[in-house]
């Protein structure tokens, strides 16, 4: 039972363009929510959160932006750089309780 | 400031073996989660350790276990290895156990032959 959901395995973007990665959920309960990035041979490291009370956060290049409605999130790269190609992992937590992950979107960032 | 690392980098056991990874938290946090990231998924939590005692625990058999030391570090141990056990192993610490935002090590990269 997959709670948490990145059904594009890649996307690929031109430097300067906006990157737009999407998640959707299943659990309701779900409070809290996490992007990571992760580079080959490097543990997965923390972008961005937003909580459930919000429906945007802001960081930078960075915006998420959730949809509680559709049980959806996305994460707004823009401009996309060369340097943002990796794995990006939406996950998602409920009450404090353990995360979940998504299974993740390659993103690759051409010039 | 020292981030969470993690040892060995890679790992070569057989079927059947046991094997035992371990993981320095960031400095300043108490709380340390392991999970395991097969090829082409995502993190799996396996359980997760707070004043050195098992605080939650996914969906894992008993040959997964768990210690967390006084300085906070912990190690992972694996009995009775099967293949499917191949997988890169995460170590993440946090502030707090109820701290949404954990923080990952390097992984352990363990092959099961």
């Amino acid at each position: 039972d997959q709670q948490v959901k990145q059904n594009s395995p890649s996307l690929s973007v031109q430097e300067g363009r906006i990157s737009i990665l999407n998640c959707d959920y299943t659990n309701s309960m779900f409070d809290y929510f996490l992007w990571y990035k992760k580079y080959p041979a490097e543990g997965p490291t923390f972008l961005i959160s937003i909580s459930s009370i919000k429906d945007k956060n802001e960081d930078g290049r960075f915006t998420v932006f959730l949809n509680k409605s559709a049980k959806h999130l996305s994460l707004h790269i823009v401009p996309s750089q060369p340097g943002d190609s990796a794995v990006y992992f939406c996950a998602a937590s409920a009450n404090t309780d353990k995360l979940i992950f998504g299974t993740g979107t390659r993103l690759q960032v051409f010039p | 400031d020292a981030g969470v690392t993690q040892s060995p980098t890679h790992l070569i056991k057989t079927r059947g073996q046991q094997v035992t990874l371990r993981c320095s938290p960031k400095s300043g946090h108490d709380t340390v989660s392991w999970y395991q990231q097969a090829l082409g998924q995502g993190p799996q939590f396996i359980f997760q350790y707070y004043e050195e005692e098992e605080r939650q625990r996914g969906n894992f058999p008993d040959r997964f276990s768990g210690h967390q030391f006084p300085n906070y570090s912990s190690e992972l141990n694996v009995n009775a290895l099967l293949l499917g056990d191949s997988a890169l192993y995460l170590c993440a610490s946090s502030l707090a156990p109820d701290t949404d935002t954990q923080y990952f090590g390097p992984g352990t990269r363990l092959t099961v032959l």
